[in-house]
């Protein structure tokens, strides 16, 4: 069966800080990949989208970026945290079934 | 492109109500139509699902039915129980993109 694995679940970082979340899925080959950010108070926002190996789509600009270094792999990083960078990040990849999400990483930034 | 509309919460109801939180889309194609759900402190889950019009999807108590002429897909629940306070999303998943357009997501709580 297939699952998907976030790290760090929990995360307290200081604004200008950098930031590395991991997602990583077990039991699929070449699955598309999702990264979803959920705001306090707020819907899922789409953050970033990936269909292979080193090909990342962005839908909304941000100082955010993503990257998949492997194929089960996908990464979201930061160079310098907002406050506004707080929130749930969500990953999810895409079964046959529907989209299915990881457990999550609870970001702050103070 | 794609959108998803979602009523607005938090909806409060007391245990054994009727529930219908409403949802309708636009989208070019046939989309498939999702419901999540996401319990405090967890993360999201698939709910129910339907790929055609005039499907009904069921999970749990819960149902949708995916109506074309209306782009509509509304959960309801015939009766809540105080373990079915969360949020729940609506979703898109257009034929044309390879991904899922998420409404804003609706807070249920149920009190005894």
């Amino acid at each position: 069966s297939q699952t998907i694995h976030q790290w760090p679940a929990t995360l307290v970082q200081p604004v200008g800080s950098p930031l590395s979340l991991e997602c990583t899925v077990e039991g699929t080959s070449n699955p598309n990949l999702y990264w979803y950010r959920q705001a306090a108070g707020r819907g899922l926002q789409l953050l970033f989208y990936s269909v292979g190996i080193g090909q990342i789509s962005s839908e909304v600009p941000q100082n955010l970026s993503a990257s998949r270094p492997q194929d089960r792999q996908f990464i979201l990083s930061s160079k310098k945290l907002l406050l506004s960078d707080s929130g749930f990040y969500l990953c999810a990849w895409r079964g046959p079934g529907g989209k299915f999400f990881g457990p999550g990483t609870r970001l702050t930034v103070l | 492109g794609d959108s998803v509309t979602q009523m607005e919460g938090p909806v409060t109801l007391s245990e054994e109500a009727f529930l219908t939180i409403n949802c309708t889309y636009t989208a070019t194609g046939y989309p498939s139509l999702f419901w999540y759900v996401q319990y405090p402190g967890e993360g999201l889950q698939l709910l129910l699902k339907a790929t055609k019009a005039d499907d009904k999807g069921s999970n749990k108590g819960f149902e949708a039915t995916y109506r074309k002429e209306t782009t509509s897909f509304h959960l309801e629940k015939g009766s809540v129980q105080v373990s079915d306070s969360a949020v729940y999303f609506c979703a898109v998943f257009g034929t044309s993109y390879d991904k899922v357009i998420f409404g804003p997501g609706t807070s249920l709580s149920v009190i005894p």
